[in-house]
Parts: structure tokens; sequence; C-alpha cells
């Protein structure tokens, strides 16, 4: 069964980095994700996909503090230099044949 | 300019029916498949269905199925979700999202607040 799995909570002083994490179960450890940020009271926006070899493309207008990487069955999201709107709920996707799969989201807390 | 515009919120009680819907615009509507995502209050997303407008070949989410139906008017470039028979537990946010070459989702819908209460 397709399932992507991310921890509830992650937080980070303004300006350092934080590291967001989305595990792909088992047997998909190949699959592609994408990222989308929730903020507060505002309906989701997509900020990139990653590949199963780490390439990433972003959507218009996502400013270069935010990248991602892949290792194994792990997808990751990196903000560097946190700035207070970055405070916002994120969550992974991912697609099989006839699915869509969400992980159960991050909420990131700036310090 | 990409758009998904969603139609406005909706009070209903529980038993009626809904139809909300979602035009797209600013690219070619046949081109990209278009899902259906719930959002209940203060929870994660939950995906509901797709549609490809080019041939409406839908396919269902497990917990979705047989309770909702999606459909599509391609002359209008238009998505629509369907109830026949709400309930409570139907309150939420939906939210219509466009997929590039079939699979990531790209471009959300602003969302529409169905609130389902007698």
């Amino acid at each position: 069964q397709l399932v992507l799995t991310q921890s509830p909570s992650a937080s980070a002083s303004l300006g350092a980095s934080v590291t967001l994490t989305c595990t792909l179960s088992s047997g998909h450890s190949r699959y592609a994700i994408a990222w989308h940020q929730q903020q507060p009271e505002k309906g989701p926006r997509y900020l990139m996909k990653i590949g199963s070899d780490g390439r990433h493309n972003k959507g218009d207008g996502i400013p270069d503090r935010f990248s991602g990487s892949s290792s194994g069955a792990e997808r990751y999201l990196t903000i560097s230099s946190l700035q207070s709107e970055d405070e916002a709920d994120y969550y992974c996707q991912t697609w099989g044949t006839g699915i869509q799969v969400f992980g159960g989201g991050t909420k990131v807390t700036v310090l | 300019e990409v758009q998904l515009m969603q139609s406005g919120a909706e009070v209903k009680k529980p038993g009626e029916s809904l139809k909300i819907s979602c035009k797209g615009s600013g690219y070619s509507f046949t081109d990209y498949w278009i899902s259906w995502v719930r959002q209940m209050p203060g929870k994660g997303l939950e995906w509901m269905g797709r549609i490809d407008p080019s041939d409406s070949y839908i396919d269902y989410g497990p917990s979705f199925q047989g309770h909702v139906t999606i459909s599509t008017a391609k002359s209008i470039s238009t998505a629509y979700l369907q109830w026949s028979s709400l309930k409570a537990s139907d309150t939420g946010m939906y939210f219509c999202v466009r997929h590039v070459n079939g699979d990531h989702i790209d471009f959300w819908g602003q969302g529409t607040l169905v609130t389902v209460s007698s």
C-alpha cells in the first residue's frame, strides 16, 4: 500500500534552517513526490517535485531558500533562512496507478 | 495566468444535494487532469478523485467511491464535484487541483467551503 509518513511538527528559529522528511512506504522507494505549503487560513500552494535521484523542479515564484533532496525512501524539504511567513503546514504528495496520496502534514513553527 | 476559480461557499442541510464547480483558465483545460481534495476542519488533505477532461476518465479514492460524483464540461473548461445526499460529515473545505503529466499537483484552486448543518 502506497503511504507517505511525515513527522507532525518541526520548529526552528528565525533565520535558521529546517529540514522536513517524507518517507515512502516499503516497495515504493523510487517514487517521486511533491511538496505543498499551506499557510494559516490559506489554501495550499505547490512548492516542488522531487524525484528519487534528488532532482527537483520548483513552482513559479518559489524562493531559492526552499530546496529538495532524496535518500532511499526519504524525500526532504529544506527551508533555509527561515522567515516568519514560512510558518505553515507542509504536505508531501505522491501518485500511483489510479491513486493520489498525501502525507499527514508537518506543522512548522518559527521560533 | 493559470487560474482555477471555484464556486462560492455553500450552507446546506443534511439530505440536500449540491454541485460545486472549478473553472480553469490560462491553460489548455484538456491537457491536465483535475482532482478534488477535501480538508475537514483542522485536519489534513484527502484525495477524493480525479478526472481527465480529455476523455472524462475518472478514478475515485477508496473513501469517496459511491459518495460523490466528479464530472467536467470541457466546452466551458469546468470541473464539478457533486453530492446527491449531503451528511454533516461532508462539512469541510474542498479544493480543485491541476495535475502535471498525470502525476504531481502543480496548481490549487482557492477552495470552496461546504457547511452541512440542520
